[in-house]
């Protein structure tokens, strides 16, 4: 039973335009959530982090909105760069799951930035 | 050297074979953590190490087995795996609070296993 839900792989976005990219969860446990970036061959990258005490989280050209009651969490880029064409995982975890972090992530979704 | 380094980038071991997986990091961190990456599915938490000991084993079949010497390296000892076992190995560390306060993980860069 997959916890944390990318229901698109992948999503293909013009330059300069927003690229949304969603996440669904189920574990209502979950009260912290993370984006990383992974570039093939490459390790996931950080991108941004949101608790579940905000339902909103801006970094630049990059924002995460978290709907608790719906289990449900997106980031947007805006605008789109080419540069941001990678594969991105949503994650989440809950605190007192134990002493470390336990991270739960999605299968992903690809983007392609388009010129 | 920065971050959280994997050596080696890419291994081709035969069902027989004995092998080692290292993992560093160098940001100070006091958790460490292995992960599996297979084709279309999501990554996976296979051993979490927290202050050096063991505080989760995600049901990993025993044919992988951990070792984390200290706070800063991690490895990971293969033999006789299976070809299904191929597949993307990823190491993280982050900062463990007490109080099991989420902190971000870093990965390192994965050690591509081929097993034939």
């Amino acid at each position: 039973d997959q916890q944390v839900k990318q229901n698109s792989p992948s999503l293909s976005v013009q330059e300069g335009r927003i690229s949304i990219l969603n996440c669904d969860y189920t574990n209502s446990m979950f009260d912290y959530f993370l984006w990383y970036k992974k570039y093939p061959a490459e390790g996931p990258t950080f991108l941004i982090s949101i608790s579940s005490i905000k339902d909103k989280n801006e970094d630049g050209r990059f924002t995460v909105f978290l709907n608790k009651s719906a289990k449900h969490l997106s980031l947007h880029i805006v605008p789109s760069q080419p540069g941001d064409s990678a594969v991105y995982f949503c994650a989440a975890s809950a605190v007192g799951t134990g002493t470390a972090s336990k991270l739960t992530f999605g299968t992903g979704t690809r983007l392609q930035v388009t010129l | 050297e920065t971050g959280v380094t994997q050596t080696p980038r890419h291994l081709v071991m035969g069902m027989t074979n004995k092998k080692s997986l290292k993992c560093e990091q160098h940001l100070g961190h006091n958790a460490m953590y292995w992960y599996k990456q297979s084709a279309k599915k999501p990554l996976e938490l296979m051993f979490v190490y927290s202050l050096e000991e063991r505080v989760e084993n995600n049901s990993v079949p025993s044919r992988f087995s951990p070792e984390c010497p200290n706070s800063s390296h991690l490895f990971l000892h293969l033999h006789t795996l299976q070809p299904e076992d191929s597949a993307l190995y990823l190491c993280a560390s982050s900062q463990d609070w007490d109080r099991g306060i989420t902190d971000t993980q870093y990965f390192g860069p994965g050690t591509r296993l081929t097993v034939l």
